[in-house]
């Protein structure tokens, strides 16, 4: 399983686009890019998944460069709700997930 | 609400003892996820269970145990607790393999161990 790296958080304001990159270098052909959501005391909750370039759903997008060793989810207009922690998770889909350590977003007023 | 069920929502032991915690997966997913999250380790993957065979182990304790039944319900184990067992353990459940693996959480049981 590749192993991933992202910031441990971030602060915003609400109504700013936050962008949340993700570095993966040792990135398998098979793997895909998972983002996941957390709320406290709440299970994740997915967000997006994709495995090359970009993709785009009514919640997020993601971008994915050509060599595929990073990622970048995107959250637009961001709002106070937004606050949580965010997964980025690397695997076969057959895989199991494993979690990092996240990067918390807090987002103020 | 995510289709995944976990009961109970909390529970208060003492070292020791031995508790089940229950989960049912979203109707038509064929595996089951368990999770653990405490404050010092963040979520921590155990076992994962597909159409009632093990799959996939991860960071489970010989003291802890789980199976997956017939009706797809799946049960966690755990015994001889120790204080540092205290922790949210959550279910996930997905369609499975090879039909990609977004999962879906369940609620989570909030296990203190006293």
């Amino acid at each position: 399983l590749a192993k991933t790296t992202q910031p441990i958080s971030m602060d915003s304001y609400e109504g700013q686009e936050v962008n949340i990159t993700c570095s993966h270098n040792n990135i398998a052909t098979n793997d895909y890019i998972t983002w996941y959501q957390q709320f406290p005391s709440q299970g994740p909750r997915f967000i997006i998944q994709g495995y090359k370039t970009k993709v785009t759903n009514e919640v997020a997008s993601l971008f994915i460069p050509a060599d595929r060793k990073s990622s970048t989810l995107s959250l637009p207009r961001v709002s106070l709700s937004d606050t949580a922690v965010y997964y980025c998770l690397v695997g076969d889909i057959t895989d199991k997930l494993i979690f990092g350590t996240g990067t918390r977003l807090q987002v103020f007023p | 609400d995510s289709g995944v069920t976990q009961t109970p929502k909390h529970l208060i032991t003492a070292t020791g003892q031995r508790v089940t915690l229950r989960c049912s997966p979203r109707s038509g997913d064929l595996s089951v996820y368990w999770y653990q999250q405490s404050l010092d380790q963040g979520l921590q993957f155990l076992i994962q269970y597909y159409n009632g065979e093990e799959r996939a182990k991860g960071n489970i304790l010989e003291r802890f145990s789980a199976q997956q039944f017939p009706d797809l319900h799946s049960e966690l184990n755990l015994s001889s607790l120790e204080l540092g067992d205290s922790a949210l353990y959550f279910c996930a459940s997905s369609v499975g393999p090879p039909n990609g693996n977004e999962q879906f959480f369940g609620p989570g049981t909030r296990l203190t161990v006293l």
